[in-house]
């Protein structure tokens, strides 16, 4: 069964500061990994995806994320925060190793960005 | 491509009262899923079709639950008997099932509230 920990369900920056998102996984396939983001009262848009090519992977709004083997980790980063930023982030692993199985989420995090 | 809508959008109803959400996936996608989302949690997988075949359904899925899938188009989650605790936000998304790619698309949802 695969499983994913988000590691701090609030995270707050400054604009203009790294932001960090932290996302640790269980999978007993190869994983598919996916962040996705929400704003309030909306669903949920896909910011960028894992699927065993680079594991440095870029997303749409300047996020990347690595993917860590050794540590079963999928962070998301981004260089500079924006005030647009402020959303909730959910990571994603899916349960065949595929694309398009079904995915298992984290729990989320909050991020807010201050002025 | 118009995206993943569903209808209603929000919901109210009395305990005991039975609600039926539709969902239109993006035309051509050939995987549709339903996930729950309580507050404060990420989504929850319940159920997904291919074509109008349902491959999956949660076992925490209460039998009050029901999808469909005509003709592999849009779907239908219907509640029979609601209670409090269903409550939540009702997720639909879409893939088309293809090597390489297939991620979901996410509707915007429907929320529930049972009185």
């Amino acid at each position: 069964a695969q499983s994913v920990t988000q590691l701090g369900s609030h995270v707050s920056v400054s604009e203009g500061a790294l932001v960090l998102l932290r996302c640790n996984y269980s999978s007993s396939v190869p994983p598919y990994l996916f962040w996705y983001v929400q704003y309030p009262n909306q669903g949920l848009q896909l910011l960028l995806k894992y699927t065993s090519a680079a594991t440095l992977v870029k997303g749409i709004n300047g996020f990347e994320a690595e993917f860590k083997k050794s540590e079963t980790s999928f962070h998301l980063t981004k260089p500079s925060a924006h005030m647009s930023d402020a959303a909730e982030y959910f990571c994603a692993v899916s349960d065949s190793g595929t694309s398009y199985g079904k995915l298992t989420f984290g729990q989320g995090t909050i991020l807010t960005v201050h002025p | 491509d118009t995206g993943v809508s569903q209808d209603p959008r929000h919901k109210i109803t009395k305990r005991g009262q039975n609600v039926t959400f539709r969902c239109d996936p993006i035309s051509e996608h050939n995987r549709l899923y339903w996930y729950r989302q309580t507050l404060g949690q990420g989504p929850e997988f319940l159920t997904y079709f291919q074509n109008e075949a349902q491959l999956e359904k949660s076992r925490l899925l209460s039998d009050r639950f029901s999808a469909e899938r005509p003709k592999g188009s849009f779907s239908t989650l219907e509640i029979q008997r609601t209670e409090q605790g269903d409550s939540a936000m009702y997720l639909c998304a879409s893939s088309l099932q293809r090597s390489g790619l297939g991620e979901q698309f996410f509707g915007p949802g429907t929320r529930l509230t049972v009185l």
